[in-house]
This record gives structure tokens, C-alpha cells and sequence, in this order.
């Protein structure tokens, strides 16, 4: 069975701290594998990886895939309070299988 | 483009009752999928429809559950009869495989916050 699985599933931090989110997935069919961001409301897209070792980057954030060990890393640098939601992890097969995310909160 | 569209944004039902929840895609968007999110169960796909022909619904947890796409700009989703266990927000996402890789990416809609009383 196709399985994402992310961690931590929680982290507080404060304003100006690194974070690295991880996605390890277990898929048939690989295709990419995609971080999206959710506030409040509906998930948006952040970045797609397809090959290992190119790291991906917009502004302070940045990820990058292993395709060898099967996990991806997001990290985000410098962090600031619209920084919070949840981070989800999805590995696009015929359909996006998609981990239970990551709540990240940064207080100030 | 306006991007995927839902309605109702909110919807308060009673038990038994009939709920429809509505989407229409980004245009010339050929895939278009349905999905659940609850704070126990995350996100979980219910189903999608390529070319406006449901491909896999594996996901769609009971027979209460419909779900159609009669046209490339409009698709619903039902349950009849709502519980309240079906309370849940359900978005609906589109994606354009034309576009090679990039068509791995879905675009979300706003959401449907549906609560069964």
C-alpha cells in the first residue's frame, strides 16, 4: 500500500529559528513529490521535486528529494509568524498520496 | 483565472438530510478530484474524474456517497442521507496532465465546511 509519512507531526519555534520538515514515502509509481502549505483554508502548492539532489528553492524556503532513501526535506530559514500552518507532503503517483502534515507554529 | 471554485463555502445540515456540494474547476483542466479532511483522518481522496469520467473511487467511504461531473466545468458531490461522522471540510482540485510534470499539480478550491447536527 502506497504510504507518506511525515515528521514531526508538531513544532513550535520562535520568530528566527531554522526548521527542516521530512517526508519519507513508500509508492509505486513515482512521479514527483510535492510540499504544499495550509493555513486556514485550502492547501497551496509550494514546490515539486522530480529528481534527487536539486535543491528547490523560494526565498526562505527551500526542499530537496532523495530518491534513493525515499524522503524529501523542507526547510524553512529565518522563520516568521505567517510562517505557521500545517505542511503537507504528497507523492504524485496516478494520484496524489498525501501525508498528514506537519503543524508548524512560530511565536514571536 | 479565478481558480477552482466551490460551493456552498459552509453548509449546517440535520441528520437525514440531503447535502450537495458543487465545483467547478480551473478551465482546461482535464482531472478533477474530490477529497475529505478531518483532523483524525487528514486528507483523504474520495474520488476523481478524468475527462469528466470517474476513474477511481475507491475512496468514497459508503453508498451515501455521489459524486458526477456532467460537463469539463461543473461537478457535484452528494450524500443522502448526511450523519454526522460526514462532518468534514471537502475540497474539491483540479490538474492539467497536458502539462507533463506539472500536471502532478492539483489546484484547491476554498473548501466546503460541512457540519451534520
Amino acid at each position: 500500500e502506497d504510504k507518506v509519512v511525515q515528521s514531526p507531526l508538531s513544532l513550535v519555534v520562535h520568530e528566527g529559528d531554522t526548521v527542516t520538515l521530512n517526508c519519507s514515502y513508500e509508492v509505486t509509481n513515482f512521479r514527483s513529490l510535492l510540499w504544499y502549505k495550509q493555513e486556514k483554508k485550502a492547501p497551496t502548492f509550494l514546490f515539486m521535486l522530480t529528481s534527487s539532489g536539486i535543491e528547490k528553492k523560494s526565498g526562505r524556503l527551500s526542499s530537496i528529494l532523495d530518491k534513493k532513501e525515499l524522503f524529501s526535506i523542507l526547510n524553512i530559514t529565518a522563520t516568521q509568524t505567517g510562517d505557521s500552518a500545517v505542511y503537507l507532503c504528497a507523492v504524485a503517483t496516478d494520484k496524489l498520496i498525501f501525508g498528514t502534515g506537519t503543524r508548524l507554529q512560530v511565536f514571536p | 483565472d479565478a481558480g477552482v471554485i466551490q460551493s456552498p463555502r459552509h453548509e449546517v445540515t440535520e441528520m437525514g438530510q440531503e447535502v450537495t456540494l458543487r465545483c467547478k474547476p480551473i478551465s482546461g483542466h482535464d482531472y478533477l478530484f474530490w477529497y475529505r479532511q478531518t483532523m483524525m483522518r487528514g486528507l483523504e481522496l474520495l474520488i476523481y474524474f478524468n475527462n469528466n469520467v470517474p476513474i477511481d473511487d475507491s475512496g468514497m467511504p459508503e453508498d451515501r456517497f455521489s459524486a458526477k461531473m456532467p460537463n469539463a466545468s461543473f461537478s457535484t458531490l452528494k450524500i443522502q442521507p448526511s450523519e454526522p461522522r460526514d462532518s468534514a471540510v471537502y475540497f474539491c482540485a483540479s490538474s492539467s496532465r497536458g502539462q507533463g510534470l506539472r500536471g502532478n499539480i492539483q489546484y484547491f478550491g476554498a473548501g466546503t465546511r460541512l457540519s451534520v447536527l
